[in-house]
């Protein structure tokens, strides 16, 4: 069973600010750690896919590291902006191709 | 340009009548997704397909069937036995296997009155 839970549920910064979301899924049989971005009246859209324990991603000013045996991943933004205002997904692949994700975290940032 | 389309972008329907919700990809994608999205939640897996002909039940398929009988399409048929049915569709596609990611549709909301 994939159970994926992602914490805080909301999050409100200021401009500027380093944020983090954290994402928890089961340890036994893991495939890949998917995150994505949803801005509002778009469609979700991939920023990483994970699948070794230790790996690091970035994208500009955002990063992700992944923790297979203790099954967490943490999403990093550095200098928050207002454009960085969505929210974050995270999902797990499990067997048979199945994607199961997280409630999400919604993140606001203020100018 | 590839993608995925849903249509319509918004259904309204009378209680206990079924309702076809329509996913087309031009992506050459092997594996399809159907999810539901309710005010508050997250992404909740209905159904999934890895290959043509084939579909699994996700975590919440009580009251919806689906069929893959091309590769380009996987329609969702949210019946009357579905209780509550009010909500945002969103298909999506991947071309299988663990490294790939998931490209969405635009998403249809369902409204049932």
């Amino acid at each position: 069973i994939l159970n994926v839970e992602q914490s805080p549920q909301s999050l409100h910064v200021q401009e500027g600010d380093s944020t983090n979301f954290t994402c928890s899924f089961p340890s036994s049989n893991f495939y890949a750690l998917h995150w994505y971005r949803w801005e509002t009246a778009k469609s979700p859209e991939a920023l990483f896919v994970m699948t070794l324990n230790g790996d690091e991603k970035k994208k500009g000013r955002i990063s992700a590291t992944l923790n297979t045996k203790e099954g967490y991943s943490y999403l990093y933004i550095k200098g928050s902006q207002p454009e960085d205002s969505a929210t974050y997904l995270c999902a797990q692949r499990g067997y048979g191709n199945k994607l199961v994700f997280g409630a999400g975290t919604i993140l606001r940032v203020k100018s | 340009d590839g993608g995925i389309t849903q249509s319509p972008k918004y259904l309204f329907r009378k209680e206990g009548q079924n309702v076809t919700l329509s996913c087309e990809q031009n992506l050459n994608h092997d594996a399809m997704y159907w999810y539901r999205q309710d005010p508050g939640q997250g992404l909740r897996l209905i159904y999934y397909s890895q290959i043509v002909n084939d579909f699994q039940k996700g975590d919440i398929a009580e009251g919806y069937s689906v069929s893959r009988e091309k590769k380009e399409s996987f329609p969702l048929t949210v019946t009357s036995a579905q209780k509550n049915p009010t909500a945002f569709y969103l298909c999506a596609s991947s071309r299988g296997g663990v490294y790939t990611e998931a490209f969405f549709g635009q998403g249809t909301r369902l409204t049932v009155v």
